[in-house]
Protein backbone atom coordinates (compact mmCIF):
# COMPACT_ATOMS: atom_id res chain seq x y z
CA UNK A 1 0.00 0.00 0.00
CA UNK A 2 1.60 3.39 -0.67
CA UNK A 3 0.58 4.57 2.35
CA UNK A 4 -1.91 7.47 3.32
CA UNK A 5 -1.85 9.86 0.51
CA UNK A 6 -2.38 13.89 1.06
CA UNK A 7 -2.87 16.62 -1.89
CA UNK A 8 -1.37 18.97 -3.27
CA UNK A 9 2.08 18.89 -0.92
CA UNK A 10 1.89 23.01 -1.19
CA UNK A 11 -0.26 25.20 -1.61
CA UNK A 12 -0.31 28.88 -1.09
CA UNK A 13 -3.36 30.70 -1.94
CA UNK A 14 -4.53 34.42 -0.82
CA UNK A 15 -6.49 35.32 1.63
CA UNK A 16 -10.31 35.35 1.37
CA UNK A 17 -9.74 32.33 -1.27
CA UNK A 18 -11.24 28.92 -1.03
CA UNK A 19 -9.05 25.69 0.08
CA UNK A 20 -9.37 22.14 -0.64
CA UNK A 21 -7.37 19.41 0.92
CA UNK A 22 -7.55 15.50 0.08
CA UNK A 23 -6.57 12.73 1.62
CA UNK A 24 -6.80 8.77 0.43
CA UNK A 25 -6.83 6.83 3.36
CA UNK A 26 -4.87 3.55 3.44
CA UNK A 27 -7.35 0.66 1.98
CA UNK A 28 -9.05 -0.99 5.05
CA UNK A 29 -8.54 1.45 7.34
CA UNK A 30 -12.10 2.97 8.80
CA UNK A 31 -10.83 6.00 10.83
CA UNK A 32 -9.62 8.90 9.58
CA UNK A 33 -8.35 12.34 11.30
CA UNK A 34 -7.38 15.25 10.13
CA UNK A 35 -4.51 17.22 12.40
CA UNK A 36 -3.00 20.99 11.90
CA UNK A 37 0.65 21.38 13.07
CA UNK A 38 1.87 25.02 13.74
CA UNK A 39 4.58 26.23 15.40
CA UNK A 40 2.72 28.14 18.59
CA UNK A 41 -0.07 25.57 19.03
CA UNK A 42 1.94 22.29 18.13
CA UNK A 43 -0.53 19.38 16.53
CA UNK A 44 -4.16 19.87 17.18
CA UNK A 45 -7.19 17.67 16.57
CA UNK A 46 -9.60 19.05 13.89
CA UNK A 47 -12.08 16.58 12.94
CA UNK A 48 -12.26 12.33 13.08
CA UNK A 49 -14.23 10.08 11.13
CA UNK A 50 -15.17 6.72 11.63
CA UNK A 51 -16.84 4.69 9.17
CA UNK A 52 -17.16 7.29 6.66
CA UNK A 53 -19.08 9.26 9.84
CA UNK A 54 -18.09 12.45 11.59
CA UNK A 55 -17.86 11.84 15.40
CA UNK A 56 -16.24 14.49 16.83
CA UNK A 57 -15.15 17.60 15.10
CA UNK A 58 -15.27 20.18 18.39
CA UNK A 59 -11.23 20.91 17.31
CA UNK A 60 -12.35 22.50 14.00
CA UNK A 61 -11.74 26.23 14.71
CA UNK A 62 -14.43 28.17 12.78
CA UNK A 63 -17.40 27.71 10.32
CA UNK A 64 -14.59 28.52 7.86
CA UNK A 65 -13.40 24.83 7.95
CA UNK A 66 -15.43 21.63 7.21
CA UNK A 67 -14.78 18.09 5.91
CA UNK A 68 -16.24 15.55 4.42
CA UNK A 69 -16.19 11.83 3.74
CA UNK A 70 -18.53 10.64 0.86
CA UNK A 71 -16.81 7.41 0.83
CA UNK A 72 -13.92 5.14 2.51
CA UNK A 73 -11.27 6.18 0.01
CA UNK A 74 -11.32 9.83 -0.03
CA UNK A 75 -11.82 12.73 2.31
CA UNK A 76 -11.76 16.53 1.93
CA UNK A 77 -11.15 19.65 4.12
CA UNK A 78 -12.05 22.63 2.97
CA UNK A 79 -11.72 26.26 4.33
CA UNK A 80 -13.77 28.97 3.09
CA UNK A 81 -12.83 31.66 2.86
CA UNK A 82 -8.97 31.35 3.86
CA UNK A 83 -6.79 33.71 6.47
CA UNK A 84 -3.14 33.88 7.26
CA UNK A 85 -3.94 32.71 10.10
CA UNK A 86 -5.02 29.34 8.47
CA UNK A 87 -1.08 29.05 7.60
CA UNK A 88 0.29 26.01 8.90
CA UNK A 89 0.87 22.00 7.85
CA UNK A 90 -2.29 19.79 7.39
CA UNK A 91 -2.14 16.26 8.58
CA UNK A 92 -4.06 13.27 7.70
CA UNK A 93 -3.48 10.23 9.48
CA UNK A 94 -5.69 6.64 9.59
CA UNK A 95 -6.21 3.60 11.31
CA UNK A 96 -8.23 0.82 12.00
CA UNK A 97 -10.65 1.37 14.66
CA UNK A 98 -9.58 0.48 18.08
CA UNK A 99 -7.48 1.67 21.39
CA UNK A 100 -4.44 -0.23 20.85
CA UNK A 101 -3.58 0.24 17.02
CA UNK A 102 -1.53 2.95 15.52
CA UNK A 103 -2.65 6.14 13.21
CA UNK A 104 -0.78 6.10 9.90
CA UNK A 105 -0.03 9.70 8.86
CA UNK A 106 0.11 11.15 5.45
CA UNK A 107 3.23 13.80 3.96
CA UNK A 108 1.20 16.73 5.19
CA UNK A 109 0.21 19.63 3.00
CA UNK A 110 1.93 23.28 3.61
CA UNK A 111 -0.44 25.24 3.49
CA UNK A 112 0.45 29.33 3.13
CA UNK A 113 -2.58 32.12 3.03
CA UNK A 114 -0.91 35.19 1.95
CA UNK B 1 -5.80 19.89 30.11
CA UNK B 2 -3.63 18.09 27.99
CA UNK B 3 -3.33 14.35 28.74
CA UNK B 4 0.11 14.02 27.49
CA UNK B 5 3.14 16.22 28.64
CA UNK B 6 6.64 16.32 27.44
CA UNK B 7 9.26 17.20 28.29
CA UNK B 8 10.26 20.42 26.53
CA UNK B 9 13.06 20.89 24.38
CA UNK B 10 14.67 21.78 22.20
CA UNK B 11 17.28 19.29 23.07
CA UNK B 12 20.91 19.50 21.54
CA UNK B 13 23.32 16.74 21.87
CA UNK B 14 26.63 15.12 20.68
CA UNK B 15 26.90 11.90 18.48
CA UNK B 16 26.89 8.34 20.66
CA UNK B 17 25.56 10.63 23.71
CA UNK B 18 22.34 9.38 25.61
CA UNK B 19 18.96 10.80 25.52
CA UNK B 20 15.69 10.38 27.04
CA UNK B 21 12.61 12.31 26.55
CA UNK B 22 10.08 12.29 29.52
CA UNK B 23 6.55 11.63 28.80
CA UNK B 24 4.04 11.59 31.71
CA UNK B 25 0.20 11.42 31.52
CA UNK B 26 -3.47 11.28 32.89
CA UNK B 27 -6.47 8.57 32.52
CA UNK B 28 -8.85 6.60 33.42
CA UNK B 29 -7.36 2.73 32.79
CA UNK B 30 -4.62 1.28 31.15
CA UNK B 31 -4.49 3.13 27.28
CA UNK B 32 -2.09 2.33 25.00
CA UNK B 33 1.27 4.66 24.56
CA UNK B 34 2.88 5.57 21.95
CA UNK B 35 6.22 7.69 20.74
CA UNK B 36 6.15 9.46 17.38
CA UNK B 37 9.15 10.93 15.23
CA UNK B 38 8.90 13.29 12.56
CA UNK B 39 11.73 14.12 10.43
CA UNK B 40 11.76 17.26 8.73
CA UNK B 41 9.32 18.17 5.98
CA UNK B 42 7.73 14.99 6.73
CA UNK B 43 4.49 13.41 8.60
CA UNK B 44 4.57 11.75 11.56
CA UNK B 45 5.55 7.85 11.71
CA UNK B 46 5.32 5.46 14.66
CA UNK B 47 8.90 4.82 16.48
CA UNK B 48 7.35 2.30 19.47
CA UNK B 49 4.21 0.80 21.18
CA UNK B 50 3.33 -0.23 24.22
CA UNK B 51 0.06 -1.54 24.81
CA UNK B 52 -0.41 -3.25 28.70
CA UNK B 53 1.59 -1.90 31.63
CA UNK B 54 5.39 -2.76 32.16
CA UNK B 55 5.78 -3.11 28.10
CA UNK B 56 8.61 -2.35 26.95
CA UNK B 57 8.40 -0.77 23.36
CA UNK B 58 11.56 -0.60 20.83
CA UNK B 59 12.66 0.16 17.88
CA UNK B 60 15.79 1.53 15.76
CA UNK B 61 17.78 1.71 19.31
CA UNK B 62 15.24 3.50 21.16
CA UNK B 63 13.62 2.29 24.24
CA UNK B 64 10.85 3.06 26.58
CA UNK B 65 8.94 1.59 29.19
CA UNK B 66 5.08 1.68 30.09
CA UNK B 67 5.14 2.37 34.02
CA UNK B 68 1.82 2.55 35.22
CA UNK B 69 3.00 3.48 38.89
CA UNK B 70 4.69 6.85 37.69
CA UNK B 71 2.63 7.24 34.43
CA UNK B 72 5.20 7.90 32.56
CA UNK B 73 6.67 6.65 29.26
CA UNK B 74 10.14 8.09 29.28
CA UNK B 75 11.23 7.34 25.13
CA UNK B 76 15.81 7.15 26.01
CA UNK B 77 18.76 5.94 23.10
CA UNK B 78 21.89 5.07 24.48
CA UNK B 79 23.76 6.25 21.58
CA UNK B 80 22.50 9.29 19.23
CA UNK B 81 22.95 9.66 15.86
CA UNK B 82 23.21 12.47 13.76
CA UNK B 83 20.33 11.08 11.79
CA UNK B 84 17.94 10.65 14.86
CA UNK B 85 17.40 14.45 14.74
CA UNK B 86 13.76 15.01 14.59
CA UNK B 87 10.78 16.03 16.51
CA UNK B 88 9.51 13.20 18.74
CA UNK B 89 5.99 13.04 19.86
CA UNK B 90 4.87 11.02 22.95
CA UNK B 91 0.81 9.95 22.83
CA UNK B 92 -1.71 8.23 24.40
CA UNK B 93 -4.89 6.23 22.99
CA UNK B 94 -8.35 6.61 24.51
CA UNK B 95 -11.39 4.69 24.87
CA UNK B 96 -12.75 7.11 22.08
CA UNK B 97 -10.09 5.87 19.71
CA UNK B 98 -8.14 9.72 19.37
CA UNK B 99 -4.72 9.72 20.13
CA UNK B 100 -3.62 12.60 22.10
CA UNK B 101 -0.63 14.46 21.48
CA UNK B 102 2.08 15.84 23.71
CA UNK B 103 3.57 19.25 22.12
CA UNK B 104 6.73 17.48 20.82
CA UNK B 105 10.57 17.70 21.48
CA UNK B 106 13.05 19.12 18.71
CA UNK B 107 16.14 17.01 19.22
CA UNK B 108 19.24 18.15 17.29
CA UNK B 109 22.02 15.46 17.25
CA UNK B 110 25.46 17.26 16.10
CA UNK B 111 28.47 15.49 14.57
Amino acid sequence: DAGVIQSPRHEVTEMGQEVTLRCKPISGHNSLFWYRQTMMRGLELLIYFNNNVPIDDSGMPEDRFSAKMPNASFSTLKIQPSEPRDSAVYFCATSLRGMNTEAFFGQGTRLTVV
Amino acid sequence: GNSVTQMEGPVTLSEEAFLTINCTYTATGYPSLFWYVQYPGEGLQLLLKATKADDKGSNKGFEATYRKETTSFHLEKGSVQVSDSAVYFCARGSNDYKLSFGAGTTVTVRA
